[in-house]
């Protein structure tokens, strides 16, 4: 089953605006990280949380983590045209094996009109 | 330069042949991972693998193999057994359990 379910699909707003997306998973996690796609491209790595964490910065990101809920939250702050791509959330569990797994939700695409 | 790189950038396959797509690595990163994504859509784990000559399948593993002979490469193989193989492949790597590091991607077309 699907670990990350993101919300919204599609966001669309102007630049300067700030653009929140939210990410749901469904069992307990190590880690939950956000990850960039810029289309037809690899994704990049902007921010790792820990499930003992509550909140983290890094430049205009900012995420949430609420174990109690199993969601996260990713706002960006005065957005810009160039942050423009699709926003996904990974969640790190164990499996059965005790193997790490990675999941991640199906993503956001943020458009940021100039 | 580090980083993590995949060949082909694009791929086309004639229905009933295998094709491997290479993923390599030179990070020192213990794991490795396979991922398709289909358009518009998240990514889905085919295979990983934590350490040399171990991998384990993911979600949607049939129709694929792996082999991880080296700790730098990771190649999938996608077999005519895979009904519908066109899509976009990621490759991945980690130290332990923090961040995935992306190659650039491989799209295959299936003709």
């Amino acid at each position: 089953s699907q670990q990350g379910e993101e919300d919204p699909q599609a966001l669309s707003i102007q630049e300067g605006e700030n653009a929140t997306m939210n990410c749901s998973y469904k069992t307990s996690i190590n880690n939950l990280q956000w990850y960039r796609q810029n289309s037809g491209r690899g994704l990049v790595h902007l921010i790792l949380i820990r499930s003992n964490e509550r909140e983290k910065h890094s430049g205009r990101l900012r995420v949430t983590l609420d174990t109690s809920k199993k969601s996260s939250s990713l706002l960006i702050t005065a957005s810009r045209a160039a942050d423009t791509a699709s926003y996904f959330c990974a969640a790190l569990h164990y499996n059965s094996g005790g193997y790490q797994k990675v999941t991640f939700g199906t993503g956001t695409k943020l458009q940021v009109i100039p | 330069d580090g980083g993590i790189t995949q060949s082909p950038k694009y791929l086309f396959r004639k229905e009933g042949q295998n094709v491997t797509l290479s993923c390599e690595q030179n990070l020192n990163h213990d794991a490795m991972y396979w991922y398709r994504q289909d358009p518009g859509q998240g990514l889905r784990l085919i295979y990983y693998s934590q350490i040399v000559n171990d991998f384990q399948k993911g979600d949607i593993a049939e129709g694929y193999s792996v082999s991880r002979e080296k700790k730098e490469s990771f190649p999938l193989t996608v077999t005519s057994a895979q009904k519908n193989p066109t899509a976009f492949y990621l490759c991945a790597s980690s130290l332990t359990t923090d961040t995935q590091y992306f190659g650039p991607g491989t799209r295959l077309t299936v003709l």
